[in-house]
């Protein structure tokens, strides 16, 4: 059984920013929280982490929940090379992966 | 850049046949991951090292798949006979640590499988 819960798809225009919901309601106190995206014929790589603090890095921001059950992946400028798969991991020192939100950006 | 790398990139088999893949993790990461992906589907994990020793295998078809890292550095999954149903793309994963939480895995490009 899934231990988060993502949109399956979502739509931006390009330029726009996007917000990607996760829900993580089992997620531990020590558990980080990781994002992950797959562009069309790639394996996944990395964009994301946090445990409880907001997190920026060049890729994009991170906001978590203050219960820490719910985070937002913000791409503050999407672009075309942005659309992929997105998935978050989070709970239980699990690594499991859900089907995640595809995201379509539109020129 | 350190990249993991995989091998083949594609593999065509025919079903009953023995196949297997390789992956060779980013220097220094104790631990490695094997996933298979399904179109369409999320990546599962299918096992996990921690060196050379297996941490989870219980997602595992043991009666046809196995999996070895004998120096805890690169490492081969093997399908034995590979059936229709295996046809998938296999990710292979590494991370520096088994942190207690979940650590960051870096990605290869994967090794896509079809079995006619």
């Amino acid at each position: 059984d899934a231990k988060t819960t993502q949109p399956n798809s979502m739509e931006s225009n390009e330029e726009e920013p996007v917000h990607l919901p996760c829900n993580h309601s089992t997620i531990s106190g020590t558990d980080y929280i990781h994002w992950y995206r797959q562009l069309p014929s790639q394996g996944p790589e990395y964009v994301i982490h946090g445990l409880t603090s907001n997190v920026n890095n060049r890729m994009a921001s991170l906001a978590i929940a203050e219960d820490r059950k719910s985070s937002t992946l913000i791409l503050h400028r999407a672009t075309l090379r942005d659309a992929a798969v997105y998935y978050c991991i989070g709970g239980d020192n699990d690594m499991r992966f859900g089907a995640g939100t595809r995201l379509t950006v539109k020129p | 850049e350190a990249e993991v790398a995989q091998s083949p990139r594609y593999k065509i088999t025919e079903k009953s046949q023995a196949v297997a893949f390789w992956c060779d993790p980013i220097s220094g990461h104790a631990t490695l991951y094997w996933y298979r992906q399904i179109l369409g589907q999320g990546p599962e994990l299918l096992v996990q090292f921690q060196d050379e020793s297996v941490v989870d295998d219980s997602q595992l078809p043991k009666d046809r798949f196995s999996a070895e890292r004998l120096k805890g550095v690169d490492s081969t999954l093997k399908i034995q006979p590979a059936e229709l149903g295996d046809s998938a793309m296999y990710l292979c994963a590494s991370s520096l640590v088994i942190t207690g939480s979940t650590d960051t895995q870096y990605f290869g490009p994967g090794t896509r499988l079809t079995v006619l």
